[in-house]
């Protein structure tokens, strides 16, 4: 089973800042990695798949990089609604698909 | 446009089966394109892949829960199911149904279903 490690637990932003949010996966998952917001009460919500690619409708100020293990996402100017939690997700190597354990995106 | 939906008891007692249905509307399960899936969240933690199950009826578990879990689909009802069983406080969770893209990750989530194994 592949493992998924998201780094920092949690981040403390400004609204106008860059969040960076780190994906770690135990051995290679070439690009397959998808990254997802998801507010409280809410469901997942898809941003990111491909490592790189937005989903239809996702703002430009979100950014996905990387390849192999080492994997970023990019917020490039905080915005209110941005505020969540964000998990990455891998789908190179299953069953199972795994997830990280998230990141928590909080107002500083 | 595709929305889906859980429904299903939210109490379910210890060692008993655990049965939820996902209703897909603004399109068809038929279709094909898609595989459809669950996966949970237990109380503030992060997210676990069941299982997910093609339009055809062939099914993909996590093997953590495959001795425990069944997902079927009924194409004329446009729905699909999960039925876990045995199941113990640790299945306590919020449960989602979400669509899944033929790369496999998940496009469309349901807005889940909190259930609580409890006697």
């Amino acid at each position: 089973e592949i493992v998924m490690t998201q780094s920092p637990a949690t981040l403390s932003v400004s609204p106008g800042e860059r969040a960076t949010l780190s994906c770690r996966a135990s051995q290679s998952v070439s690009s397959n990695l998808a990254w997802y917001q998801q507010k409280p009460g809410q469901a997942p919500r898809l941003l990111i798949y491909g490592a790189s690619t937005r989903d239809t409708g996702i703002p430009a100020r979100f950014s996905g990089s990387g390849s192999g293990t080492e994997f970023t996402l990019t917020i490039s100017s905080l915005q209110s609604e941005d505020f969540a939690v964000y998990y990455c997700q891998q789908y190179n190597d299953w069953p199972p698909l795994t997830f990280g354990g998230g990141t928590k995106v909080e107002i500083k | 446009q595709v929305q889906l939906q859980e429904s299903g008891p939210g109490l379910v007692k210890p060692s008993q089966t655990l049965s939820l249905t996902c209703t897909v509307s603004g399109g068809s399960i038929s279709s094909g394109g898609y595989y459809w899936s669950w996966i949970r969240q237990h109380p503030g933690k992060g997210l676990e892949w069941i299982g997910y199950i093609y339009n055809s009826g062939s099914t993909y578990y996590n093997p953590s829960l495959k001795s425990r879990v069944t997902i079927s689909v009924d194409t004329s009802k446009n729905q699909f199911s999960l039925k876990l069983s045995s199941v113990t406080a640790a299945d306590t969770a919020v449960y989602y149904c979400a669509r899944v893209a033929l790369v496999w990750y998940f496009d469309l989530w349901g807005r889940g279903t909190l259930v609580t194994v409890s006697s």
